[in-house]
């Protein structure tokens, strides 16, 4: 079975730039996870959905950081207008109905923002 | 809200030897309890999970946890390392009465030939 997919895997982007990050989870799980990870804060929960419905938003950054799920098996992540304190690896993870804590993630995708 | 700590940042030990993987835990119930593997380069991979139940908990690739209420603790174990288990460890903490993942800092094990 395939796992979550992530893409692009890398990102090299300009400070201004808009970047959106991309996420197809396991198929029939229904929830979906962003985190983000670096060096001084480790890993955090950005958002979470499930059911394609954003339920804790409290963990985004700021308004320049967005995230969708348009369809169960697709979700973006987005920074408008992205900043150098951004770059940072970003994960996606999605879990099983009823196993919220079950989380199995993607490979990541690594932003670089100069 | 529950917490994690993982005291040590980075251990090295040698192929074939013991290792333990410290986890504390920060909790008034009992927590739903993880270890995951993240290798270089790539996401985590969950190794073993405690909900309930035994204490003794076997996971994936060899590796083992023990709940230890009493210590608020989840150390990790394996008998014998191998160089493919160098990684970075993360031990998790969830509750039952929240949805609300709280990772630990993180522990890099070097393998030594």
């Amino acid at each position: 079975d395939a796992g979550v997919i992530q893409s692009p895997r890398h990102e090299v982007t300009e400070m201004g730039q808009e970047v959106t990050l991309r996420c197809k989870p396991i198929s029939g799980h229904d929830y979906l996870f962003w985190y983000r990870q670096t060096m001084m804060r480790g890993l955090e929960l950005l958002i979470y959905f499930n059911n394609n419905v954003p339920i804790d938003d409290s963990g985004m950054p700021e308004d320049r950081f967005s995230a969708k799920m348009p369809n169960a098996s697709f979700s973006t992540l987005k920074i408008q207008p992205s900043e150098p304190r951004d770059s940072a690896v970003y994960f996606c993870a999605s879990s099983p109905t009823g196993a919220f804590y079950e989380q199995y993630f993607g490979p990541g995708t690594r932003l670089t923002v100069t | 809200a529950q917490s994690v700590t993982q005291p040590d940042i980075h251990i090295t030990v040698s192929e074939g030897a013991s290792l333990e993987l410290r986890c504390n835990y920060s909790y008034g119930a009992t927590p739903y309890l993880f270890w995951y593997v993240q290798s270089p380069g790539q996401g985590l991979q969950l190794l073993l999970k405690y909900f309930s139940g035994d204490t003794l908990v076997q996971g994936i690739k060899g590796f083992e946890a023990e709940f230890k209420r009493s210590q608020s603790s989840f150390n990790l174990r394996k008998p014998s390392v191998h160089w493919s288990d160098a990684a970075e460890y993360f031990c998790a903490v969830g509750a039952m009465d929240n949805n609300d993942m709280r990772f630990g800092a993180g522990t890099r094990l070097t393998v030594k030939p």
